[in-house]
């Protein structure tokens, strides 16, 4: 049981560059989630899933586009990569049920746009 | 519009100690919270949580409290050893638990 797993690792962007984040979990979650976080500062909400073929957007949606073709995968695409970019991103899951806690978060992305 | 508020971005205790870690939210339709931990290089993991029906939950070493009233919540850790040095953060969401806003952290550094 991998959980929540997040590829690549670290990547640098040039301006204008896109790129897709990869988010992968292997416990069959209903939500799903992307945040990032900059320095100093909390996870933001950028986009969520309530199932396969459903999302939504959190608190800072723009440059960013989501899908959700199966359960087990939430990619996160990047068209036109900005300086404001920068930052770490996280992928989360979580079961839905009666205990909320329940939220696995993944490695984390690190992106540097240059 | 910052909900979720962690005024202090770091905290240094003796080990042994309490640490004391505290949480304001402006949104009173939040009605569940929970605190997370995350060392360096990792996601965050979950700590302990707790209902807006409640007004404390206890898990061995680390008690949250939780201040309706005054929009408070603070995490208590006693008593506080090394591994605990991470960051904290805590969040809350609302009813439909969709969505979930997190505070800037804290940094916990327990000196032995």
């Amino acid at each position: 049981n991998a959980g929540v797993t997040q590829t690549p690792k670290f990547r640098i962007l040039k301006i204008g560059q896109s790129m897709t984040l990869q988010c992968a979990q292997d416990m069959n979650h209903n939500y799903m989630y992307w945040y990032r976080q900059d320095p100093g500062m909390g996870l933001k909400l950028i986009y969520y899933s309530v199932g396969a073929g459903i999302t939504d957007k959190g608190e800072v949606p723009n440059g960013y586009n989501v899908s959700r073709s199966t359960t087990e995968d939430f990619p996160l695409r990047l068209e036109l990569a900005a300086p404001s970019q920068t930052s770490v991103y996280f992928c989360a899951s979580r079961r839905r049920g009666a205990t909320y806690e329940t939220q696995y978060f993944g490695p984390g992305t690190r992106l540097l746009v240059l | 519009d910052q909900q979720v508020k962690q005024n202090s971005p770091s905290l240094s205790v003796q080990e042994g100690r309490i640490s004391i870690l505290n949480c304001d939210y402006t949104n009173s339709m939040f009605d569940y919270f929970l605190w997370y931990k995350k060392y360096p290089a990792e996601g965050p993991t979950f700590l302990i949580s707790i209902s807006s029906i409640k007004d404390k939950n206890e898990d061995g070493r680390f008690t949250v409290f939780l201040n309706k009233s005054a929009k408070h919540l603070s995490l208590h850790i006693v008593p506080s050893q090394p591994g605990d040095s991470a960051v904290y953060f805590c969040a809350a969401t609302p009813p439909n638990f969709n969505k979930f806003y997190f505070g800037s952290g804290t940094k916990l550094n327990v000196k032995p």
